[in-house]
């Protein structure tokens, strides 16, 4: 059963257009993150999301930003797209710290022209 | 430097067979978390089995097993009776609960084929 939701599933759009994804989960959880997973499946993290506390990973170009109302969502904006971008953006939950895993969202696919 | 390492890229086994994924992790903290998630063709991560490092007794899910050797690092994920739908991506992960970060570390992956 789908706790962690993101929207749109698929997008495509032209290099210089700028894109928003959005991520909800219903699970209670306080933190959320978010990954990109090229096509060699790689997973990177991108983003931690917790009581405001927004953890970085200093490798993520500065087009990227996330964007949080509350606890149960965590959106991400890109906000020019580079070919490179071209990847699926993974939405995950969990709660802070301990022994709970994370819940993963479907996914949103990206293509950039 | 790679903190969960995945050394096989891609397995094929004969269904009905037990397969093996190996991982090594690396890590400071005396207490610590390994997960296991399989990533389907829809592209679904599922999580499947955790492994508590202060546990000395090996996790067990259904037809999913580990082989936890904490003196080598290691957390092998043990699948017996392998079915067509095992047929997926199993990753490796690894949370430190003290390090101040939310991040879980995974590995790269490995690609499991179970033929008929």
């Amino acid at each position: 059963e789908t706790a962690v939701f993101q929207t749109p599933n698929y997008h495509v759009t032209q290099v210089g257009n700028e894109v928003s994804f959005n991520c909800k989960q219903t699970l209670g959880h306080d933190t959320m993150y978010w990954y990109k997973q090229d096509s060699k499946k790689l997973l990177k993290i991108m983003f931690s999301y917790n009581n405001k506390q927004l953890i970085v990973n200093e490798t993520v170009p500065r087009r990227f930003s996330p964007q949080s109302s509350d606890k149960a969502h965590l959106n991400l904006r890109i906000k020019s797209v580079e070919p490179e971008d071209s990847a699926v953006y993974l939405c995950a939950s969990s709660h802070r710290g301990g022994r709970d895993t994370q819940y993963f969202g479907p996914g949103t696919r990206l293509l950039v022209l | 430097a790679q903190k969960v390492t995945q050394t096989q890229t891609s397995i094929s086994v004969v269904e009905k067979t037990t397969v093996t994924m190996d991982c090594v992790y690396e890590t400071r903290d005396s207490s610590y978390f390994l997960f296991w998630y399989k990533q389907t063709a829809s592209g679904e991560i599922v999580f499947l089995i955790r492994q508590d490092s202060y546990k000395k007794e090996n996790a067990t899910v259904g037809h999913y097993s580990l082989n936890f050797q904490k003196p080598k690092s290691s957390i092998g994920l043990i699948i017996t009776a392998t079915q067509i739908e095992d047929s997926a991506v199993y990753f490796c992960a690894m949370r430190e609960p003290n390090t101040g970060y939310q991040n879980f570390y995974f590995g790269k992956g490995t690609s499991l084929t179970v033929i008929p």
